[in-house]
């Protein structure tokens, strides 16, 4: 398995836009979560997803946000009229999802731009 | 709500040498894990270590070990014979017991230098 992967790696769009971006799993596990994180900041925790159920939110995560995991494999994160603030590094990572202190495996992250 | 705080923005070691990174935390639970991540530049985190607060004895990865101290709440991170691969940003991060949401510190730039 090549690990966690996200696309686009890179995303630039205007206030305003909506955007959205997709994250492929390690293809055994279970859990899913997305993080966010700005510019000298560690990861923030958005939400999780275990198959495809989504567990918790984070009160970061205003209704401008929303993600999906459908069939319990990738997962999206769209972010509707996107604001400057928006911009950050939008990490994805998964887990096998059978105990609580396993190891994360993170993704390259995307990077959105919000002009 | 859980705090983790790196109160050393960056730190720098010579090739060789040891250093050690601080952490503290803020819980009310009892149950609960601690990590350190590794986020080389522009290259994805992975995990260095983690401990379970239930455990009173340090966890150890080779080169590196930790220091956690419950009462004091703070949990350290020790790199020795440090390489020049070490260079990274390193990230204290905790989950408690019920949930497996991450909280992550600001982290710790580390350079390492020949």
């Amino acid at each position: 398995d090549t690990g966690v992967s996200q696309n686009p790696r890179h995303k630039i769009t205007k206030r305003g836009q909506n955007v959205t971006f997709r994250c492929d799993p390690i293809s055994e596990h279970n859990r899913l979560y997305w993080y966010r994180q700005t510019l000298g900041q560690g990861p923030e925790f958005l939400t999780y997803f275990q198959n495809e159920a989504q567990l918790e939110k984070s009160r970061l995560l205003s209704d401008r946000f929303s993600a999906e995991r459908p069939k319990g494999s990738f997962s999206t994160l769209e972010i509707q009229r996107t604001e400057q603030g928006d911009s950050a590094m939008y990490l994805c990572a998964s887990s096998l999802g059978n105990h609580r202190d396993e190891e994360q495996y993170f993704g390259p992250g995307t990077r959105l731009t919000v002009t | 709500a859980q705090t983790v705080t790196q109160s050393q923005p960056e730190m720098s070691v010579q090739e060789a040498e040891t250093v050690t990174l601080s952490c503290t935390y803020d819980t009310s639970e009892s149950d609960y894990y601690l990590f350190w991540y590794k986020q080389p530049p522009s290259r994805q985190m992975i995990l260095v270590i983690r401990q379970e607060a239930y455990k009173q004895q340090n966890a150890t990865e080779n080169r590196f070990s930790v220091n956690f101290q419950k009462a004091a709440k703070s949990f350290s991170l020790k790199i020795s014979d440090s390489q020049l691969g070490d260079a990274a940003m390193y990230f204290c991060a905790y989950c408690t017991g019920t949930a497996s949401k991450l909280t992550f510190g600001t982290g710790t730039r580390l350079q390492v230098t020949l």
